[in-house]
């Protein structure tokens, strides 16, 4: 089993929808979880984090935590062109040095 | 505010060749420092982390290593490139284990 699984796509969803990322991760010692969004040929970028179980909303995205089903995901309101990239879910390593792990990534195509 | 810089950008680099990839931060001091690297199709692959000068600690055996001469310096290395060494290098810090990490512009190799 992988430590961090995600779907890797494409999720194709039209302009205006609700895009739904979905990653499990496999150690329910971890307690820190992130998305990042990693447009083609360049570096990610964080835009979401969270540690406590329910739901964390920035601006049209939201991350959802259940640890018991070991289940993160990022909803992603009134999608647009601008967002299709590939989004990656990272887990935190228990142990220290905030090292993570990282799903393979979804990716993500909005269409106008 | 805290900025990280890496370069280059992109290189091209013969099998048996040495390689050189460096990385600075500014505005910050101390910080935990990280080298990925992400492999077509698959997801990032932490390869070195360090939390201090002159300590380094690896996570996947190779022919590649890494150093940290300066606080705000990481550098990573290798003596002579193998073909599975291509790869899109990325160096990363971290202010805490709830903030994620900010990402260089990444290096891309292709070992030829």
């Amino acid at each position: 089993q992988k430590e961090v699984e995600q779907n890797s796509g494409p999720l194709s969803v039209p302009e205006g929808a609700i895009a739904s990322l979905n990653c499990t991760y496999s150690d329910r010692g971890s307690q820190s979880f992130f998305w990042y969004r990693q447009y083609s040929g360049k570096s990610p970028e964080l835009i979401m984090f969270i540690y406590s179980n329910g739901d964390k909303e920035d601006g049209r995205f939201t991350a959802q935590l259940n640890k018991a089903s070991q289940y993160v995901s990022l909803l992603i309101r009134d999608s647009q062109p601008s967002d299709s990239a590939t989004y990656l879910c990272a887990v935190n390593r228990p142990g220290g040095y905030q090292k993570v792990t990282f799903g393979i990534g979804t990716k993500l195509q909005v269409i106008p | 505010s805290q900025t990280i810089h890496q370069w280059p950008a992109t290189l091209v680099q013969p099998v048996g060749s040495p390689l050189s990839l460096e990385c600075t931060v500014e505005g910050t001091s101390n910080p935990n420092l990280y080298w990925y690297r992400q492999a077509a199709g698959r997801g990032l692959q932490l390869l070195f982390y360090s939390v201090g000068i002159g300590q380094i600690s690896s996570e996947v055996p190779q022919n590649l290593s890494a150093s940290r001469p300066q606080d705000r310096q990481f550098i990573l290395s290798s003596k002579k490139l193998l073909l599975s060494d291509s790869g899109f290098y990325l160096c990363a810090w971290t202010g805490g284990a709830n903030y994620g990490y900010t990402f260089g512009s990444g290096t891309r190799l292709t070992v030829v």
